[in-house]
């Protein structure tokens, strides 16, 4: 058990739907990110946040934003959903936003669209 | 980041040491090599890192040639649980973005 936790495990929704996939930190940690895994283009990563702001983003699609709140929590919103967002999305955290901080993992949430 | 090159898969006896190269030729001398590992579709797990010393933990080790352009994870006694994809990613010490990069791994399968 990492200590990041990761709601809900599964989600199934429709195309063109929203969604929001939420994830605690471990106790401590300051940094957050959010990765995708599909089953064509692996585990790629999305954007970071620290303390609340933005402060790295990778191939994020503009249908897809997120946030972090002052208690830490951060979500993911997902709309306008497509098929091919199908996929496995993991949070991390970390203690600071150094590059060289371990990242530990959430258990991901697992979504399915139709 | 440094780009890395690891074999596809593997496969270990259980009980004996899995020994998982990768290799990271390009790697620059702020950059450290870390190590995650993927059991079936869960979240990545964290397994080691080093920057040129070789390294040990609970879990594993990590031995970094001395020209730092490969590295091998060791599992000393490999488990069935330890069946999983492993990744090997090179991060820079200072800047260059906090993101993990991850390639396609190997796969290590562990059989009685």
């Amino acid at each position: 058990d990492s200590g990041v936790t990761q709601t809900p495990k599964h989600l199934i929704t429709a195309t063109g739907q929203r969604v929001t996939l939420r994830c605690s930190p471990r106790s401590g940690d300051l940094s957050v990110y959010w990765y995708q895994q599909s089953l064509d283009q692996g585990l790629q990563f999305l954007i970071q946040y620290y303390n609340g702001e933005e402060r790295a983003k990778g191939n994020i699609l503009e249908r897809f934003s997120a946030q972090q709140f002052p208690d830490l929590h951060s979500e993911l919103n997902l709309s306008s959903l497509e098929l091919g967002d199908s996929a496995l999305y993991f949070c991390a955290s970390s203690v600071t936003e150094s590059s060289t901080d371990t990242q530990y993992f959430g258990p991901g949430t697992r979504l399915t669209v139709l | 980041d440094a780009k890395t090159t690891q074999p596809p898969s593997m496969d270990c006896a259980e009980g004996r040491a899995a020994n998982l190269p990768c290799n990271h030729s390009t790697i620059s001398g702020n950059e450290y090599v870390y190590w995650y590992r993927q059991i079936h579709s869960q979240g990545p797990q964290y397994i080691i890192h080093g920057l040129k010393n070789n390294e040990t933990n609970e879990m594993a080790s990590l031995i970094i040639t001395e020209d730092r352009k490969s590295s091998t994870l060791i599992l000393p006694h490999a488990t069935l649980r330890d069946t999983a994809v492993y990744y090997c990613i090179v991060r820079v010490k200072e800047g260059g973005g906090n993101k993990l990069t991850f390639g396609t791994g190997t796969q290590l399968k562990v059989e009685l």
